[in-house]
């Protein structure tokens, strides 16, 4: 298996445009999860899915953030509008339902620079 | 709310010396327990995790931990450290709901 895949792997805009993130997971597994990196913060969990359902956003830092999984191979994220302080690595990962006992499985990340 | 404390920030050690990484959860019930190892410019990794049995886990690249449920917890240890073990290391607790919490991660550079 290719692991999880994200593109881009490293995104640099201007403050106010869009940013959209990709995740595709790995296959057959049920819980998909986007985690936030900073110096500052360490690593923050943003969303994380179940076969494709939301089932805990209480880590998106505003509106300007949105998350979808129209699929169970592909999830965005998006940022709109960017801002400087959004500025960190997102990372994707997948786990898969074992019963409690899943472990995550992290794609490469996304190196995103916000001027 | 459950959280994940990891005392050691940044620690620097020579080849061959021992590591001891700090962790502790607060978290009252069943926990699954992980340690994730991050090299520069890559990203995390799983080293090792603990659900249940035996508290001393082993891991991968010679890396064990050991649960202490009555001190909440799961310190990082091995016994002879690599200059290739230079990364960021990061402790973190599943909880009741799957999500993970992670530590705000230990610096680990090791001097050739």
């Amino acid at each position: 298996d290719a692991g999880v895949i994200q593109s881009p792997r490293h995104e640099v805009t201007e403050m106010g445009q869009e940013v959209t993130l990709r995740c595709k997971p790995i296959s057959g597994h049920d819980y998909l999860f986007w985690y936030r990196q900073t110096m500052m913060r360490g690593l923050e969990l943003l969303i994380y899915f179940n076969n494709n359902v939301p089932i805990d956003d209480s880590g998106m830092p505003e509106d300007r953030f949105s998350a979808k999984m129209p699929n169970a191979s592909f999830s965005t994220l998006k940022i709109q509008p960017s801002e400087p302080r959004d500025s960190a690595v997102y990372f994707c990962a997948s786990s898969p339902n074992t019963g409690g006992k899943e472990t995550q499985y992290f794609g490469p990340g996304t190196r995103l620079l916000v001027l | 709310a459950q959280s994940v404390s990891q005392h050691n920030h940044h620690v620097i050690l020579s080849e061959a010396a021992s590591l001891e990484l700090g962790c502790n959860y607060s978290y009252g019930g069943t926990v699954n327990l992980f340690w994730y190892v991050q090299y520069p410019g890559q990203h995390l990794q799983l080293l090792l995790k603990y659900f249940s049995g035996d508290p001393l886990v082993k891991g991968i690249k010679g890396f064990e931990a050991e649960f202490i449920k009555s001190k909440f917890s799961f310190n990082l240890r091995k016994p002879s450290v690599q200059w290739s073990d230079t990364a960021e290391y990061f402790c973190a607790v599943r909880s009741n709901t799957g999500k993970l919490i992670f530590g705000q991660g230990t610096t680990l550079q090791v001097k050739p």
